[in-house]
């Protein structure tokens, strides 16, 4: 069965730098994407940034290029989301998704979400 | 970047078939996936390659895609199927891509 775990998230003020992760397990992790995903209160769902399953190949929104940082660790399983110059508008549910395929065009797993809180 | 429209909302009875759609600029060139979120809840995916179910998905769950338009339909729709429903493809320049998102009401 496909797990995926996701964790660290917080509260961080404005400007400040949080690491998230996601543990992968039930599946071959390293022959698939992985995805982040995120989710505003309230708001509807907004992707983040993907990585290919070797790590070669990275994708991110418009709205974090340049602040945030995805990568994985196949060792691990497990994927990471280096997120620095925290702002208010990045206050969101955090979700990690395993993509049907690398490289997949949908999401058939997901994880449970990590909050993620930018506040003074 | 590319940009997928959603209904805010779509209201059905018990029983009843619902319809929700999702526009895009030529998307029947795409491939669509459609997702269900609850409350609190991470999404599930429902309908893949504009009309495929995942293992466990009811039949009652149906997709398909055509010019600018692809829709969802529920079919003896029940209460359980109340949610949120997301369409999303993958664009070669925006990537994934999610529509806005439909509030299903079951009333």
């Amino acid at each position: 069965e496909v797990q995926l775990v996701d964790s660290g998230g917080g509260l961080v003020q404005p400007g400040g730098s949080l690491r998230l992760s996601c543990a992968a397990s039930g599946f071959p992790f390293s022959s698939y994407a992985m995805s982040w995903v995120r989710q505003a209160p309230g708001k509807g769902l907004e992707w983040v940034s993907g990585i290919s399953g070797s790590g070669g190949r990275t994708y991110y929104a418009d709205s974090v290029k340049g602040r945030v940082t995805v990568s994985r660790d196949n060792s691990k399983d497990t994927l990471y989301l280096q997120m620095n110059d925290l702002r208010d508008e990045d206050t969101a549910a955090y979700y990690c998704g395993k993509l049907s395929a690398d490289f997949g065009d949908h999401f058939d797993s997901w994880g449970q979400g990590t909050q993620v809180i930018v506040s003074s | 970047s590319y940009g997928l429209t959603q209904p805010p909302s779509v209201s059905v009875s018990p029983g009843q078939t619902a319809s929700i759609t999702c526009s895009g600029d030529k998307l029947e060139d795409k491939y669509i996936s459609w997702y269900h979120q609850k409350p609190g809840q991470s999404p599930v995916l429902v309908i893949y390659e504009d009309n495929r179910r995942p293992s466990g998905i009811p039949e009652r769950f149906s997709g398909s895609n055509s010019g600018n338009t692809a829709t969802l339909t529920i079919s003896g729709t029940q209460a359980t199927d109340e949610s949120t429903y997301y369409c999303q493809v993958w664009d070669s320049r925006t990537a994934w891509v999610f529509g806005g998102g439909t509030k299903l009401t079951v009333l």
